[in-house]
C-alpha cells in the first residue's frame, strides 16, 4: 500500500528553524517527484515546489524561491521542506504529494506564534 | 506564469442537482489538469486527472472534460457526501502546478 507519512504538528516561534518530513512507503520513492502545498487557515491550496528523490532535482515555484529548502534522503526514503527563519505568515498546513498527484500526505500543521 | 481561474468560489445546490464548476488557464495547458474534492480537515482527493479521467475508485457521478484553456468540472446527481471544496490544479509546467482558489458546494 502506498503510503505518505508526515511529522507531527510544530508550535515554532518567529526567528526559529524548522524542518518537517514525508515519509513514503509501498513504492520505489526514488522513481516518483515528491511535491510540496501549502494551505494557509481558511484559505486555497498553494504549490510550493517539488524534488525528484533519485538525484534530488529540486524546483521551486516563483513565490517559494528563496523562502524555504525542499530536500530528500533517498536511504530512508523521506523528503523534507525546511525553513530558516519563520515568520508567523508561515502558519499553515503543509501537505507533501506524489507527482501522479494521487497520494498525500496527512498533513503537517505548522503554527508560528510569539 | 500560469494563472488559474476557477468559478464560482461558492454554489448552493439540492440534493440532486447537476453542479458544474469551470476553471479557465492563463495558457494553453493541453489535458493537463487535475481535479481534487477537499473535506474539512482533510488532505486533497484526487477525482479527475488529465482533464477527464476519473481516477479509480471515483463515482461515475463526477465527471471532466476540456483542453487548452477552459475545462469544466460536472457533478451530474448531487449527493450529500458531496459536500467539499473543489480545486483545479494545472500541472503543464511544473514546477508550477497552479491550483485554482476553490469552489465551496454546499447543500441547499
Amino acid at each position: 500500500e502506498v503510503q505518505l507519512v508526515q511529522s507531527g504538528a510544530e508550535v515554532k516561534k518567529p526567528g526559529e528553524s524548522l524542518k518537517i518530513s514525508c515519509k513514503g512507503s509501498g513504492y520505489s520513492f526514488t522513481s516518483y517527484w515528491i511535491g510540496w502545498v501549502r494551505q494557509m487557515p481558511g484559505k486555497g491550496l498553494e504549490w510550493m515546489g517539488i524534488i525528484y528523490p533519485g538525484d534530488s532535482d529540486t524546483r521551486y515555484s516563483p513565490s517559494f524561491q528563496g523562502q524555504v529548502t525542499i530536500s530528500a534522503d533517498k536511504s530512508i526514503s523521506t523528503a523534507y521542506l525546511q525553513w530558516s527563519s519563520l515568520k508567523a505568515s508561515d502558519t499553515a498546513m503543509y501537505y507533501c504529494v506524489r507527482r501522479d498527484f494521487d497520494y498525500w500526505g496527512q498533513g503537517t500543521l505548522v503554527t508560528v506564534s510569539s | 506564469d500560469i494563472q488559474m481561474t476557477q468559478s464560482p468560489s461558492s454554489l448552493s445546490a439540492s440534493v440532486g442537482d447537476r453542479v458544474t464548476i469551470t476553471c479557465q488557464a492563463s495558457q494553453d495547458i493541453s489535458n493537463y489538469l487535475n481535479w481534487y474534492q477537499q473535506k474539512p480537515g482533510k488532505a486533497p482527493k484526487l477525482l479527475i486527472y488529465d482533464a477527464s479521467n476519473l481516477e479509480t475508485g471515483v463515482p461515475s457521478r463526477f465527471s471532466g472534460s476540456g483542453s487548452g484553456t477552459d475545462f469544466t468540472f460536472t457533478i451530474s446527481s448531487l449527493q450529500p457526501e458531496d459536500i467539499a471544496t473543489y480545486y483545479c490544479q494545472q500541472y503543464d509546467n511544473l514546477p508550477q502546478g497552479t491550483f485554482g482558489g476553490g469552489t465551496k458546494v454546499e447543500i441547499k
